[in-house]
């Protein structure tokens, strides 16, 4: 199937700094990608659809200047966490649209986020 | 009410088991349906996807059923390895594609 990657695994960082999640799709072309958020025994929640060469769609309650969103190919898409607080450590998993085999989507392996 | 509904779990089962798995949806909109596999800090994978006609893979046999917005999913002779967290997962495209993700029944499977 797909592949899907994401970097880095995992980033512990202090409050206030800004990290970046890389996400690719190493074998097709992803025109969309998604970011979800996935909190300790929750389900994934979605946060925004990178749409490669336009502005991303967030989700209501998503504020877009704090999770800045970059797709800048058709196999990579940035999810940027600015000024990151603790209440922002969550497990971050994007994922593809295989546009070629229907709707199924591909996860990334997830990018576990603790801030301190 | 959520927009995709799974049974709370956790279920614990002796390995052998058949255990069922039920998920309703609101929206008459949907579309696509999966049921995808989570292991503990791990990323979804894709279990099977779902059809009116039924599917079936191996000891995994998934059902939906149209106009009662119901998916299940039946595991027969219960693995050991089974034991993970099940989402079920709902794809509609009103507004623009969007996925929606069931908040997952936990299996645990014991020897």
């Amino acid at each position: 199937g797909a592949v899907v990657s994401q970097h880095p695994s995992r980033v512990i960082c202090k409050s206030g700094t800004s990290v970046k999640i890389e996400c690719r799709s190493l074998d097709f072309q992803a025109t969309t990608m998604f970011w979800y958020r996935q909190f300790p025994k929750q389900s994934l929640m979605l946060m925004a659809t990178s749409n490669e060469g336009s502005k991303a769609t967030y989700e209501q309650g998503v504020e877009k200047d704090k999770f800045l969103i970059n797709h800048a190919s058709l196999t990579l898409s940035t999810l940027t966490v600015t000024s990151a607080h603790p209440e922002d450590s969550s497990f971050y998993i994007c994922s593809a649209r295989d546009w070629g085999g229907g709707e199924t989507q591909y996860f990334g392996p997830g990018t576990r986020l603790l801030v301190l | 009410r959520k927009e995709v509904e799974q049974d709370p779990g956790p279920f614990n089962v002796p390995e052998g088991a058949t255990v069922a798995f039920n998920c309703t949806y609101s929206n008459s909109a949907s579309q696509s349906f999966f049921w995808y596999r989570q292991d503990c800090r791990k990323e979804p994978k894709l279990l099977m996807s779902v059809y009116s006609s039924g599917n079936e893979d191996g000891r995994f046999t998934a059902q939906l059923n149209r106009a009662s917005q119901y998916i299940s999913l039946l595991i027969r002779d219960s693995k050991l390895s089974d034991s993970a967290t099940y989402l079920c997962v709902v794809n509609r495209n009103t507004g623009g594609f969007k996925t929606i993700f069931g908040a997952g029944t936990r299996l645990f499977v014991k020897a």
